[in-house]
């Protein structure tokens, strides 16, 4: 089992719609979460940063944290074309010189207009 | 405008032949690594440093090495590339190791024949 899984997509949606992404891990150390967003030939740009469990909201973007169940998934809602990217989810265990951070494959959104 | 740039942003080369992918960061980080971004693995960690002269392994680190001369600059060299390393690059930094926000630079294709 891999350590993160991300269904890769891809996922269309129309304009408006709320769009939920998500992602399962099996490493029970995993404290730090992230959602990175990737345009098309562009690096990846942090989006979304939660620490344990939790909900985290910023603007159109919800990040939530289930450590028990091992789920972390972002919502966004009123989806505009400009979303469309590659989500990547990434996360971290605690506190530990040279503790890489974990990412998923990614999914793509496409919302179209 | 704070930035990671790499050079070259496009290259094609041929087996064994000795190349450079420049990195190079002016918002004085400490942390600073290499991924590699392949379809269907996601993003996969080279090599990373904590600090100049401070470099450890990532997950894929054969065929690859580096040197953190100075604390802006990070580049990566493929001693002997071969067809197995064409592949999406990206350069990162952070504030530190426990910083989690990276920031990435805008990627290097490159194509080994």
């Amino acid at each position: 089992q891999k350590e993160v899984e991300q269904d890769p997509g891809p996922l269309s949606v129309p304009e408006g719609a709320i769009v939920s992404l998500n992602c399962t891990y099996s490493n029970s150390a995993f404290q730090y979460f992230m959602w990175y967003r990737q345009y098309s030939r562009k690096g990846p740009e942090l989006l979304m940063y939660t620490y344990s469990s939790g909900n985290k909201e910023d603007g159109r973007f919800t990040a939530q944290v289930d450590k028990s169940s091992k789920y972390i998934s972002l919502f966004i809602r009123d989806s505009q074309p400009s979303d469309s990217a590659t989500y990547l989810c990434a996360m971290r265990a605690i506190n530990q010189a040279g503790t890489a951070l974990i990412f998923g494959k990614g999914t793509t959104l496409s919302v179209s207009s | 405008e704070a930035q990671v740039t790499q050079n070259p942003r496009y290259l094609i080369t041929v087996t064994g032949k000795k190349l450079t992918v420049t990195c190079s960061q002016n918002m004085n980080h400490e942390y600073m690594s290499w991924y590699r971004q392949d379809p269907g693995l996601g993003l996969r960690q080279i090599y990373y440093s904590m600090n100049v002269e401070v470099t450890d392994k990532g997950d894929v680190p054969e065929g690859y090495k580096v040197s953190r001369k100075e604390k802006r600059n990070f580049p990566l060299i493929l001693e002997s590339p071969s067809p197995n390393q064409t592949s999406l690059y990206f350069c990162a930094s952070s504030l530190s190791w426990v910083w989690d926000e990276q920031f990435f630079g805008p990627g290097t294709r490159l194509t080994v024949l």
